[in-house]
C-alpha cells in the first residue's frame, strides 16, 4: 500500500516563498506528482518529478529524492490566487496515484 | 474537446436510494478512474479502466458500488441502497497511459445522501 505524509496547514503573505514537504512509504514508485485544488473546485496538475531532482515550472518548482522517500514543492512569489490545497501523489508502476491529505495555503495580504 | 465532463454536479438522495454518476473522458484518453474525496482529505481511489476493461477495484470498495466503461468512452458509477457515510464528492479523471503529465480531472459529482 501507499502512505504520504505532508503537513496540514501552512500560511504565508504575499510575495512570500513556501514549501511543502511530502514523505512517502510505498510498495512500488515510479514518481512524485503534485496536484492543485482550489475551494469547490477540480484538482489540477502541477507537477512531476520521476527522477531525482529539481523540477521548475515558473513560481512552482518541485523536487525528489528516491533515496530517502521525499519530495516538496516550492512556491514562490505567492500570490493570493495561491490559496488553495496542494497534494502530493505518488504514481505507482500501473500509472496509478494514490494521494496525501493535502496542504492547505493561505496567503495574506 | 472540453476537458473531463461529470454529471450531475450534485446529487441529494435519500438513504438506500440508489443513484447513477456519469463521466465523460477527454477523447483520446484510454485510462479512466474514480476517485471519492470527503472535506479535508486527498481523492481516494475507486477504480479504474483502460478502454473498457477495469483494471483494478479498491479492496476498500463496497459490492453496492459498480462502475461501467461501455465501448471505452463514457463511464458510470453506481451506487446501490446509498448510506450516510457514502456523502462525497465523487471525482473522474482521464489520462494516457505513460503520460507523465498527469490526470485530468473533472469538477465532481457532490452526493449528499440523506
Amino acid at each position: 500500500g501507499q502512505s504520504l505524509e505532508q503537513p496540514s496547514e501552512v500560511t504565508a503573505v504575499e510575495g512570500a516563498i513556501v514549501q511543502i514537504n511530502c514523505t512517502y512509504q510505498t510498495s512500488g514508485f515510479y514518481g512524485l506528482s503534485w496536484y492543485q485544488q482550489h475551494d469547490g473546485g477540480a484538482p489540477t496538475f502541477l507537477s512531476y518529478n520521476g527522477l531525482d531532482g529539481l523540477e521548475e515550472t515558473g513560481r512552482f518548482s518541485s523536487f525528489l529524492s528516491r533515496s530517502d522517500s521525499y519530495g516538496y514543492l516550492l512556491l514562490q512569489e505567492l500570490q493570493m490566487k495561491d490559496s488553495a490545497s496542494y497534494f502530493c501523489a505518488v504514481r505507482d508502476n500501473d500509472y496509478k496515484l494514490s494521494f496525501g491529505a493535502g496542504t492547505t495555503v493561505t496567503v495574506r495580504a | 474537446d472540453t476537458g473531463v465532463s461529470q454529471d450531475p454536479r450534485h446529487k441529494i438522495t435519500k438513504r438506500g436510494q440508489n443513484v447513477t454518476f456519469r463521466c465523460d473522458p477527454i477523447s483520446e484518453h484510454n485510462r479512466l478512474y474514480w476517485y471519492r474525496q470527503t472535506l479535508g482529505q486527498g481523492p481516494e481511489f475507486l477504480t479504474y479502466f483502460q478502454n473498457e476493461a477495469q483494471l483494478e477495484k479498491s479492496r476498500l470498495l463496497s459490492n453496492r458500488f459498480s462502475a461501467e466503461r461501455p465501448k471505452g468512452s463514457f463511464s458510470t458509477l453506481e451506487i446501490q441502497r446509498t448510506e450516510q457515510g457514502d456523502s462525497a464528492m465523487y471525482l473522474c479523471a482521464s489520462s494516457l497511459v505513460e503520460d507523465n503529465y498527469g490526470y485530468t480531472f473533472g469538477s465532481g459529482t457532490r452526493l449528499t445522501v440523506v
